[in-house]
């Protein structure tokens, strides 16, 4: 089983709509969880990370943490097409490690 | 430095030869790695540092690859009779530290092809 595991992509979102992305992961006793944005032939950013459960918003993206289901999702609200890029969930999974998922890219529509 | 800096950007080797890729670190940043991300894939995790030790060695895929830090500063990975499943984007991040909610700046990467 992979550490970290995101829906697979692509997925395609209207300009306006909201883009919804899923990543689980295996290690029950993570505790940091990001969400890194890469651009075609760029390196990763990070846009989001969340420690506790619940909702964690910033602009318009909005990060969910469930650690009972191990479950951490990434909500973009009123996606741009600006937005459209792989997204990559991360799960600290020792002290210092952080494991990735093999990414969702997302392409928004004008 | 203000970000994490990677030399070469991009290196196109012949099978069989030997190639070295810098990583200039985040001033101060006690913690450093290296991933590789193949084409259309995630990140593969391969080394970390704390200092100039090497505590995570397991990424590496083979005896191939080596790397070293020193000054706490400066990282080296080098690829040793490189193949052409080599060829990827290495990536290099830093952090203040190893603490669990530190994050990770990474550096643009340099992209190896292996012809």
């Amino acid at each position: 089983q992979k550490e970290v595991e995101q829906n697979s992509g692509p997925l395609s979102v209207p300009e306006g709509a909201i883009a919804s992305l899923n990543c689980t992961y295996s290690d029950r006793g993570s505790q940091s969880f990001f969400w890194y944005r890469q651009y075609s032939g760029k390196s990763p950013e990070l846009i989001m990370s969340i420690y506790s459960n619940g909702d964690k918003e910033d602009g318009r993206f909005t990060a969910q943490l469930n650690k009972a289901s191990q479950y951490v999702s990434l909500l973009i609200r009123d996606s741009q097409p600006s937005d459209s890029a792989t997204y990559l969930c991360a799960v600290r999974v020792y002290d210092y490690k952080l494991s990735f998922g093999a990414g969702t890219t997302v392409t928004v529509r004008a | 430095g203000a970000g994490v800096s990677q030399s070469p950007s991009n290196k196109v080797t012949e099978k069989g030869k030997d190639v070295e890729l810098r990583c200039d670190p985040i001033s101060g940043h006690t913690a450093l790695y290296w991933y590789r991300q193949r084409l259309g894939q995630g990140l593969e995790f391969l080394i970390y540092f704390q200092g100039n030790s090497a505590p995570d060695k397991s990424g590496l895929p083979s005896d191939r690859f080596s790397a070293e830090r020193t000054g706490e500063s400066v990282s080296t990975l080098t690829i040793q009779r490189t193949q052409q499943e080599d060829s990827a984007v290495y990536l290099c991040a830093s952090s203040r530290d190893n603490s669990g909610a530190n994050v990770l700046t990474f550096g643009a990467g340099s992209r190896l092809t292996v012809l």
